[in-house]
């Protein structure tokens, strides 16, 4: 299974954008790249996914690279409320429904 | 609009019960999953689930666990004869379609504690 890499914590400021990345250097052309968040003792939510364009919505915006061996979650304003853990995730091969966490990005915004 | 629901939010039991824990999707969602988050990991995809229909279980330990999701109702993890080892939170999660690139909607969790 293709496996992704994240750094275990970062920090930002509020009001200030913040770039979380992810590596997945063995990805399938046909896995698409997810990404979830989770505050403590909550489910997680959904924030983002994509395959090969760069996607925005109104959470964020991910920015997948040419080679798809990466992507980069930008929150462009981060308030106290973004402050979770991000999961970045790869779609098992043929079971695209299937979602297995690792251990993410402790994201920790200060005021 | 009613997320994913799921009882009871928290469950003791003590070694050699059964424990079953409940999920109602959202409306309008037809696909559930059951997630297990074991402490300080992340979530790990147990089954998947339509009405009616197991459509993949390969997360689902190969005993004492089981899954349905009834016509009627809401769907139901079951584990049985439960151990220390089974104590995590459990997840569901539900969507409006079971391929990939859709987003899954989950509910709080149950936290299954074994005593």
């Amino acid at each position: 299974d293709a496996k992704t890499t994240q750094p275990n914590s970062m920090e930002s400021n509020e009001e200030e954008p913040v770039h979380l990345p992810c590596n997945h250097s063995t990805i399938s052309g046909t896995d698409y790249i997810h990404w979830y968040r989770q505050l403590p003792s909550q489910g997680p939510e959904y924030v983002i996914h994509g395959l090969t364009s760069n996607v925005n919505n109104r959470m964020a915006s991910l920015a997948i690279a040419e080679d798809r061996k990466s992507s980069t979650l930008i929150l462009h304003r981060a308030t106290l409320r973004d402050a979770a853990v991000y999961y970045c995730i790869l779609s098992l091969p043929n079971s695209g429904y299937a979602l297995n966490f690792g251990k993410g990005t402790s994201l920790l915004v200060t005021p | 609009n009613a997320g994913v629901m799921q009882n009871p939010r928290h469950l003791v039991r003590r070694r050699g019960q059964e424990a079953r824990l409940r999920c109602s999707p959202m409306k309008g969602h037809s696909h559930v999953y059951w997630y297990r988050q074991l402490p300080e990991e992340g979530l790990k995809f147990m089954v998947y689930l339509q009405k009616e229909n197991i459509i993949d279980e390969s997360g689902m330990p190969k005993e004492r666990f089981s899954a349905e999701f009834p016509k009627e109702g809401p769907s139901i993890l079951r584990i049985q004869q439960v151990v220390r080892g089974d104590s995590a939170a459990y997840f569901c999660a539900s969507s409006q379609t079971g391929t990939s690139g859709y987003e899954q909607y989950f509910g709080p969790g149950t936290r299954l504690t074994v005593t």
